[in-house]
């Protein structure tokens, strides 16, 4: 089983910060897809095989990557933004996600 | 407009049987692969199903495989999940999702399905 390790697991940004969210797999995928989920909310798409934005995500949002490291950034920090990412693979069985980063507004 | 609409949560006691639903529209259901994806409270998201766009192929973890089976029924535009054998630790908001492609990621989510089990 690949798993996946997201760093950091907490943390808080201001508005017009630059964040960068990482995701390490135990083995090489192929591709790495992350999704925003909100507080009493469904997860959404967020970002598709590395680095391509969902339909409706704004373009501060940009995924990056390849083998085992993966990162998922924002140029700058809104408050709408505060949610908690998770990444996921299935380049390998079984389909995993990560265990997720939870990003706060200061 | 793509929207799943899961139902058949509750509390259930531990060694018990749920059967869930989801209802799909605004898309050709039988044209995808769907999936059942799990989060406990507070905790993360842990993929359970997903099923062929025929049904014959059915792929699962191995904390629910024996357990747990998905189903779907394309004349009715739904999928299934079966869960027998209920564990304190299958307690959860299911959701159902659909992938967008072949053993990929899950481009729509429904809302989900709360299931308690305890006595």
């Amino acid at each position: 089983e690949i798993v996946l390790t997201q760093s950091p697991t907490t943390m808080a940004a201001s508005p017009g910060e630059k964040v960068t969210l990482t995701c390490r797999a135990s083995s090489s995928v192929s591709y790495m897809h992350w999704y925003q989920q909100k507080s009493g909310a469904s997860p959404k798409l967020w970002i598709y095989d590395t680095s391509n934005r969902a339909s409706g995500v704004p373009n501060r949002f940009s995924g990056s990557g390849s083998g085992t490291s993966y990162s998922l950034t924002i140029s700058s920090m809104e408050t709408e933004d505060a949610a908690t990412y998770y990444c996921q693979q299935w380049s390998s069985n079984p389909l995993t996600f990560g265990s997720g980063t939870k990003l706060e507004i200061k | 407009e793509v929207q799943l609409v899961e139902s058949g949560g509750g509390l259930v006691q531990p060694g018990r049987s749920l059967k869930l639903s989801c209802a799909a529209s605004g898309f050709t259901f039988s044209n995808y692969y769907m999936a059942w994806v799990r989060q406990a409270p507070k905790k993360g998201l842990e993929w359970v199903a997903t099923i062929s766009t025929s049904g014959s192929r059915t792929y699962y973890p191995d904390s629910v495989k024996g357990r747990f089976t998905i189903s779907r029924d394309n004349a009715k535009s739904s999928l299934y999940l079966q869960m027998n054998s209920l564990k304190s630790e299958d307690t959860a908001t299911y959701y159902c999702a659909r992938h967008k492609l072949k053993n990929t990621y899950f481009d729509y989510w429904g809302q989900g399905v709360m299931v308690t089990v305890s006595s």
